[in-house]
């Protein structure tokens, strides 16, 4: 099956401070999803994004499916960012696969 | 209410009880998911529904029992459960693949302790 690599596993930056997360697959995909887990559990959607580039206030992703990525960047970061960063692809039908996530910490 | 909500937010259960998780989604979608993650582990999908159909089952151990009377509606049964399968459980909802923006959206998740 389709695998999702992310990288880096762990991040920690200082506030104010901008990162780029990255998502591998390794075959083509209908659809990604990127999510932000807050401390609490709750998985937010960020982009739905299966190719293209997107912005969202601070946040902004790109898909590049040819080449089998997608990048979310993070700029001025905020504590309220700290959490973990999700990929997911789904290559048909019902089966959303996940990444291992990036955890962020942004320190005060 | 609006988006996914799910019932209850914590639960504690012995080995020998049984509990039900509930999900409901407002969103007008057709499909349904139940998603596992432990610690340190990717989620993982456990169960979809299409239309009050199941159309996956990820070879979920059967003291999982899953139940969707509606579109609107998923429970997660749960019996003779094991430590093993404490965890955080999602409840998602999407619209149906093929459809345009097949994007899913998550409840708030369940965080069970077996005991």
């Amino acid at each position: 099956g389709i695998q999702v690599e992310q990288s880096p596993p762990d991040l920690i930056l200082q506030e104010g401070a901008n990162s780029t997360l990255r998502c591998n697959f390794s075959d083509s995909v209908n659809n990604l999803q990127w999510f932000h887990q807050n401390p609490w559990g709750q998985l937010i959607n960020l982009f739905y994004i299966p190719s293209g580039t997107k912005q969202n206030g601070r946040l902004s992703a790109t898909t590049v499916a040819t080449e089998r990525y997608s990048l979310l960047y993070i700029s001025s970061s905020q504590t309220t960012d700290s959490g973990v960063y999700f990929c997911a692809v789904n290559t048909g039908g019902f089966k959303t696969i996940f990444g291992a996530g990036t955890r962020l910490f942004v320190k005060a | 209410e609006t988006g996914v909500t799910q019932t209850p937010r914590h639960l504690v259960m012995g080995m020998t009880n049984k509990k039900s998780l509930k999900c409901e989604q407002h969103l007008g979608h057709n499909a349904m998911y139940w998603y596992k993650q432990s610690a340190k582990k990717p989620l993982e999908l456990m169960f979809v529904y299409n239309f009050k159909e199941q159309t996956e089952n990820n070879s979920v151990p059967s003291r999982f029992s899953p139940e969707c009377p509606n579109s609107s509606h998923l429970f997660l049964h749960l019996h003779t459960l094991q430590p093993e399968d404490s965890a955080l459980y999602l409840c998602a909802s999407s619209r149906s693949p093929g459809q345009d923006y097949y994007e899913q959206y998550f409840g708030p998740g369940t965080r069970l302790t077996v005991t």
